[in-house]
């Protein structure tokens, strides 16, 4: 039952440029988007969270994307280091009765900044 | 800065045997979650835990899972009868307040021979 869908596994951009991750979400429910990065052998890193009552949030390099009609948000990176280079998952939530944020994850997108 | 700790960071057990996987969350978090990924597989939802009770609970989180948080730190998993399909990097998460971000551990490997 894949409800979040990240349809590129990987993704190559040259340094200085932008890297631009998709995400899209077929439950209508959800209402709170993040974005983890993850390297090997660790545990996902939050970047940048975004509810649905925005449309955009910008963390210095980092600027979230939704667009709620199309059930997709993107992650923009700019501009993109090497250090950057890791597998960035898209999460969504959806709140239960006690206020818990349960995730959705994505399958990941593996993104390579080339020096 | 505070962060989610887990032990052990590799767990390898026999088919059948019992595990309890440990987690420290963020001292001042109010909600807990263990999440787990399968090998080349997306990270899940297994179990969400508020007010030492769980919230929610995935399809996964079937009768062979328990989760407990046995004192004020400490907040843990345990797999009963493990079976090979539960070989899986387990996560331990916890978030401050309701819509905010989740912090995730480092993991645990749990190998099941």
């Amino acid at each position: 039952d894949q409800q979040v869908k990240q349809n590129s596994p990987s993704l190559s951009v040259q340094e200085g440029r932008i890297s631009i991750l998709n995400c899209d979400y077929t439950n209508s429910m959800f209402d709170y988007f993040l974005w983890y990065k993850k390297y090997p052998a660790e545990g996902p890193t939050f970047l940048i969270s975004i509810s649905s009552i925005k449309d955009k949030n910008e963390d210095g390099r980092f600027t979230v994307f939704l667009n709620k009609s199309a059930k997709h948000l993107s992650l923009h990176i700019v501009p993109s280091q090497p250090g950057d280079s890791a597998v960035y998952f898209c999460a969504a939530s959806e709140w239960d009765q006690t206020g818990a944020n349960n995730l959705f994850f994505g399958t990941g997108t593996r993104l390579t900044v080339i020096p | 800065e505070p962060e989610v700790t887990q032990t052990p960071s590799h767990q390898v057990t026999q088919m059948g045997q019992e595990v309890i996987l440990r987690c420290v969350p963020i001292s001042n978090h109010l909600y807990f979650y263990w999440y787990r990924q399968i090998l080349g597989q997306k990270v899940e939802f297994l179990v969400s835990f508020y007010n030492n009770e769980i919230s929610e609970k995935s399809e996964i989180f079937d009768d062979q899972f328990s989760v407990e948080r046995p004192d004020g730190s400490n907040f843990t998993l345990k797999i009963r009868s493990t079976k090979l399909e539960d070989s899986a990097m387990y996560f331990c998460a916890s978030s401050y307040r309701a819509n905010t971000e989740a912090f995730f551990g480092q993991g645990t490997r749990l190998t099941v021979v």
